[in-house]
């Protein structure tokens, strides 16, 4: 079936090291979106992201989709411990308006 | 999200109970899911209803059911609850599959 993988699982940095956690699809995607869980938390909406290519920034956020629409990232810059969570990204992938396909999330920490 | 509210937050349960939970929203959204949660396996859509009179399954619906009482109301049944089936489960709302998803604060099932 239709899946969107997503890597790493787990990830550690130091504060105000970068990070990325990259997503990718079987299938070419209408859109994608983003969404963050903080610890003990419920997901919130990030971004969506719809066009072939498209880069879009919030603060120390870069996110970005593949030219093909198959594979999409998120950058943070100097991370801070505020950044501390899980990251989903979360994939349609027609539209006809199928449901969201979450990825399995990045659970990123921080150490200061 | 305060306008997407689940209960009950925390349930411990037998095997074999049936069981409900339940998901109000306020934000007049036509769309609502039911996702499960598990460790390591992020987010699995299990039920999801466009309108009132619309019911579609997820990627995981065996074992469970639902229904749309009200635009503001979607609840999930366990007819039978089996321990494999302790989870977090969230509560979510949309305008459509091209916007955000809004989810409750979730709840905590655990099936003894």
């Amino acid at each position: 079936g239709q899946q969107v993988m997503q890597i790493p699982q787990y990830q550690h940095v130091q504060e105000g090291e970068d990070f990325t956690t990259y997503c990718n699809s079987s299938t070419t995607l209408s859109n994608i979106q983003w969404y963050k869980q903080r610890p003990g938390g419920h997901p919130v909406f990030l971004i969506q992201l719809v066009k072939s290519g498209e880069v879009k920034k919030q603060k120390r956020l870069t996110f970005q989709f593949g030219e093909a629409k198959k594979n999409s990232s998120l950058h943070i810059t100097a991370t801070q411990t505020t950044d501390v969570g899980t990251y989903f990204c979360a994939g349609v992938t027609n539209q006809a308006g199928t449901a969201l396909i979450f990825g399995k999330g990045t659970t990123l920490s921080v150490s200061s | 999200d305060a306008d997407v509210t689940q209960t009950p937050r925390n349930r411990i349960t037998k095997t074999g109970k049936r069981i409900m939970l339940e998901c109000s929203q306020t934000k007049g959204h036509d769309r609502m899911y039911w996702y499960r949660q598990d460790p390591g396996l992020g987010l699995r859509l299990i039920y999801y209803s466009f309108d009132v009179k619309d019911i579609n399954k997820g990627e995981i619906s065996d074992g469970y059911s639902v229904s749309r009482q009200a635009q503001a109301k979607f609840s999930l049944s366990l007819e039978s609850a089996i321990p494999n089936q302790t989870a977090l489960y969230f509560c979510a709302t949309g305008l459509a599959h091209y916007n955000e998803q809004f989810f409750g604060p979730g709840t905590r099932l655990t099936v003894l």
